[in-house]
């Protein structure tokens, strides 16, 4: 089965700038989540779809953050303008239910906001 | 609001030593506890879920316990391949299907 694919893998841009992400989960996945890894520290949640509805966004900045996940399956994350404190690792997961076989995580895209 | 603590923060051992790490926790309602597996510029890999206190479970080197406030992740006579950062992340029965992780314990495992 094909993993979780994300791009870019690297994204290097300046401040106020902005950026998006992209995520394809595994087929037939029904939710899918984005996390932010800061280095050094765990993943941190910031939006969970469940088809192509928002189920959880309550840590995601929505003055500078937002994610739409169209016909249920690709999701894109993005952020405008950027702050230097985006700077982390961008993790797309997808799960087929409530996730007792652990998540899939792709490989992340690391963003650099100079 | 649920947490995760996980200790010690960085853990280096000689080949063959076994150790443990530990991961404490607070949530409303455990729905399951989840072990990953993460290597530099990759993203976590699935180990283990625990349920209820009392539980293991065992792979390869790996073996996870839980209890009501903690689980423990034992590496038993560990290999230079088994280096890498462990993640500890709760389910809570109310939060649907969100995992709040702990920060990570990073191995190195030294031949």
């Amino acid at each position: 089965e094909a993993g979780v694919a994300q791009s870019p893998r690297y994204k290097i841009i300046e401040k106020r700038q902005s950026v998006a992400f992209w995520c394809n989960p595994i087929s037939g996945h029904a939710t899918l989540y984005w996390y932010q890894q800061i280095l050094g520290q765990g993943p941190k949640l910031l939006i969970q779809f469940q088809n192509n509805g928002v189920v959880d966004d309550s840590q995601l900045p929505k003055d500078r953050f937002s994610a739409e996940r169209l016909k249920g399956v690709d999701s894109t994350l993005k952020i405008q303008p950027a702050k230097l404190e985006d700077s982390a690792v961008y993790l797309c997961a997808s799960s087929s239910n409530w996730g007792a076989d652990g998540y899939t995580f792709g490989s992340g895209t690391r963003l650099t906001v100079v | 609001e649920d947490q995760v603590t996980q200790s010690p923060e960085a853990l280096r051992l000689q080949e063959g030593e076994s150790s443990s790490l530990n991961c404490s926790y607070t949530v409303s309602g455990l729905r399951g506890l989840f072990w990953y597996r993460q290597d530099p510029g990759k993203g976590p890999e699935f180990l283990f879920t625990l349920y209820s206190a009392g539980e293991e479970k065992e792979k390869e080197r790996l073996k996870a316990t839980l209890t009501k406030k903690e689980s423990f992740l034992h590496i038993t006579a560990p290999k230079p391949e088994d280096s890498a950062t462990y993640l500890c992340a709760v389910q809570a029965k109310a939060a649907g299907n969100k995992l709040t992780f702990g920060g990570g314990t990073r191995v190195l495992v030294k031949p």
